[in-house]
């Protein structure tokens, strides 16, 4: 078990350049989460895929936003003409299938991409 | 909406000392609760949950209590030791996704 990867862990870019993060998941890990944290807040969830589907978006993850998960696999977190205010840590976290009686699962979180936009 | 408040810091402390971060959540339903620590440079690590009332979870000399009554699931450790220095994050799951409180810096000094 490798754990989650990111990558890259840090990117810088110029105010409205395009920005792509990756993230893969725990092998056989279903579900796929992402999160952005900004200096000295806690993460904030932006958006959660079930296999290939996404779930849910968060009213943060603007039209510049858009992820994707192929094949219920890795996962991609693309911004388009990034903003200073997009700076900010991107964490993926992955957790596995629920079965039987159990109910939860705990979300295993990646080391995170640190973007900086200039 | 869920929520999480947490004891602002930082909190400077000397090694063996006495540790509490308090933690209270607004919440529907029924949320399970965790504690997740960041150590310097890397990643969120799950440190203790609880998932109903009165569930007391506990990991590594640290425990937390899920008290409904009041809404809280304060985090404590007995004797700190420099390398419980880190950023403390309590964390509510009301369905799937977690919402975190604003993070606790804790320093323990030798």
């Amino acid at each position: 078990d490798t754990g989650v990867s990111q990558d890259p862990r840090h990117k810088i870019t110029k105010r409205g350049q395009n920005v792509t993060f990756r993230c893969d998941p725990i092998s056989e890990h279903n579900r796929l989460y992402w999160y952005r944290q900004t200096l000295g807040q806690g993460p904030e969830f932006l958006t959660y895929f079930q296999n290939e589907a996404q779930l849910e978006k968060s009213r943060l993850l603007s039209d510049r936003f858009s992820a994707e998960r192929p094949k219920g696999s890795f996962s991609t977190l693309e911004i388009q003409r990034t903003e200073q205010g997009d700076s900010a840590m991107y964490l993926c976290a992955s957790s596995p299938r629920t079965s039987g009686s159990v109910v939860y699962n705990e979300q295993f979180f990646g080391p995170g991409t640190r973007l900086t936009v200039l | 909406g869920n929520s999480v408040t947490q004891m602002e810091g930082p909190v400077t402390l000397s090694e063996e000392a006495f540790l509490t971060i308090n933690c209270t959540y607004t919440a529907t339903g029924y949320p399970s609760l965790f504690w997740y620590v960041q150590y310097p440079g890397e990643g969120l690590q799950l440190l203790l949950k609880a998932t109903k009332a009165d569930d007391k979870g506990s990991n590594k000399g640290f425990e937390a209590t899920y008290r409904k009554e009041t809404t809280s699931f304060h985090l404590e450790k007995g004797s700190v030791q420099v390398s419980d220095s880190a950023v403390y994050f309590c964390a509510l799951r009301g369905d799937y996704k977690l919402s975190f409180g604003a993070g606790t810096t804790v320093t323990v000094r030798a």
